[in-house]
């Protein structure tokens, strides 16, 4: 089955930092979702984007599906940021459209 | 519209008791999907259902059974509960494979004792 990394594992930055995230897979997707589970451990759907670049605010993703990789950018970060950011994919040739989740990237934001 | 509820939120059960995760969603969506998250880790598949009366198997079945006798409802059933089972359980839904977003409910978080 498909691959899905992301990087990095833990990050610790002060309030008001930029940050970026990465999201690597190894086979073509029809469906690429970022989503952030907060402390309570509810999942936000933040953007869907098989490709292409979304703004929503101070985050922003690109995804470049050629290339097999996706970015989320969080700029002027704030504390409510902190949680866990997933990011799952589908594969193309498939008929059932079964998300395969990443790890996740671990963000701190330090007051 | 509620989106996608799932009952209980908390649960704790014995070694060996059975119990049934309810997810119900009111967005008309053919496709649903369940969802089980280990500490430290991301989500895995256990079942999804393309439509009423069709169910398949995702990346960890075992132990569980699914049913969808209605658009809107697709219960995860546990027979017999082990320790290995302990996580947070995620329902979902969309329109549509694939193309669509998935939505998902706000978890349920049970514990074999």
């Amino acid at each position: 089955g498909i691959q899905v990394e992301q990087s990095p594992p833990d990050l610790i930055l002060q309030e008001g930092a930029n940050s970026t995230l990465r999201c690597n897979f190894s086979d073509s997707v029809n469906n690429l979702q970022w989503f952030h589970q907060n402390p309570w451990g509810q999942l936000i759907n933040l953007f869907y984007i098989p490709s292409g670049t979304k703004q929503n605010g101070r985050l922003s993703a690109t995804t470049v599906a050629t290339e097999r990789y996706s970015l989320l950018y969080i700029s002027s970060s704030q504390t409510t940021d902190s949680g866990v950011y997933f990011c799952a994919v589908c594969e193309s040739n498939f008929g059932n459209e079964k998300l395969t989740f990443g790890t996740g990237t671990r963000l701190t934001i330090i007051p | 519209n509620a989106g996608v509820t799932q009952t209980p939120k908390f649960r704790i059960l014995k070694i060996g008791q059975s119990m049934t995760l309810q997810c119900a969603q009111d967005m008309n969506h053919n496709y649903m999907y369940w969802y089980r998250q280990d500490p430290g880790m991301g989500l895995k598949l256990i079942y999804y259902s393309v439509g009423a009366g069709i169910t398949d198997k995702g990346e960890v079945p075992n132990g569980y059974n699914v049913s969808r006798s209605t658009t809107e409802d697709f219960p995860l059933r546990l027979e017999l509960a082990a320790p290995s089972q302990t996580s947070v359980y995620f329902c979902a839904s969309t329109p549509s494979g694939g193309i669509q977003p998935q939505h998902f409910g706000d978890g349920t978080r049970l514990s074999i004792l």
